[in-house]
């Protein structure tokens, strides 16, 4: 019950479109919604995350969509630009201490001009 | 402010060798987590170290283990060595570590064994 299922592995989007990235989880004890963003060469970084209780959060371009009853989330990101081209990965954890974030497989984005 | 600092970026080793990796946290973090990354698995906990006791555990083997030091900087180990542990080890550290919240990434060490 800990999996997190990202789809789709790999996505090419055109400049200026909208990339979207989803996940779906199984352990409904899950309360915290990352997602971050690595270049090749660098660690994952924090883009942007929600907790179950909104539906939607937006930062700048970055949009999670979140349903808690279909246990699913996505990432949107609006306006793609090439600088966005980079893995994406999901990931969950339940809050507390001795906890850990589960990630999903990760999302490679190119995008084109 | 500095960020996470692992050491060395790079590591060859041969199979049967044991190592040693560093992970400097932000000033100020008490917790520091380890994952491995690699292409099959993606990205696997591998322990977190809180106030230099390890408070969670992944499903690796005893052969990869960790410590945490009393400034918050950590190592982890990994003894006899397999070419299935080449792989990116990513440290990160958070101010408290409940729940993945804050985890800021080091830039990793890239270990190959050959």
């Amino acid at each position: 019950q800990q999996q997190v299922k990202q789809s789709p592995q790999s996505l090419i989007v055109q400049k200026g479109g909208i990339s979207i990235i989803n996940c779906a989880y199984e352990n409904t004890a899950f309360d915290y919604f990352p997602w971050y963003q690595q270049f090749p060469g660098k660690g994952p970084a924090l883009l942007i995350a929600i907790r179950p209780d909104v539906s939607e959060k937006k930062e700048g371009r970055f949009t999670i969509s979140f349903n808690k009853s279909a246990k699913q989330f996505s990432l949107h990101i609006m306006d793609s630009q090439p600088g966005d081209s980079a893995t994406y990965f999901c990931a969950a954890s339940k809050r507390g201490t001795a906890s850990k974030l589960t990630f999903g497989t990760g999302t490679r984005l190119q995008v084109t001009l | 402010k500095a960020g996470v600092t692992q050491t060395p970026r790079y590591l060859i080793k041969t199979r049967g060798q044991q190592v040693t990796l560093s992970c400097s946290p932000i000033s100020g973090h008490r917790s520091v987590s380890w994952y491995q990354q690699t292409p099959g698995q993606g990205l696997q906990f591998l322990f977190e170290y809180f106030s230099e006791t390890q408070r969670n555990k992944g499903n690796f083997p005893g052969r990869f283990s960790g410590r945490q030091f009393s400034n918050s900087r950590s190592e982890m180990n990994v003894s006899t060595l397999e070419l299935g542990d080449s792989a990116l080890y990513l440290c990160a550290s958070s101010p408290e570590g409940a729940g993945g919240y804050g985890y800021t990434f080091g830039s990793g060490t890239r270990l190959t064994v050959v």
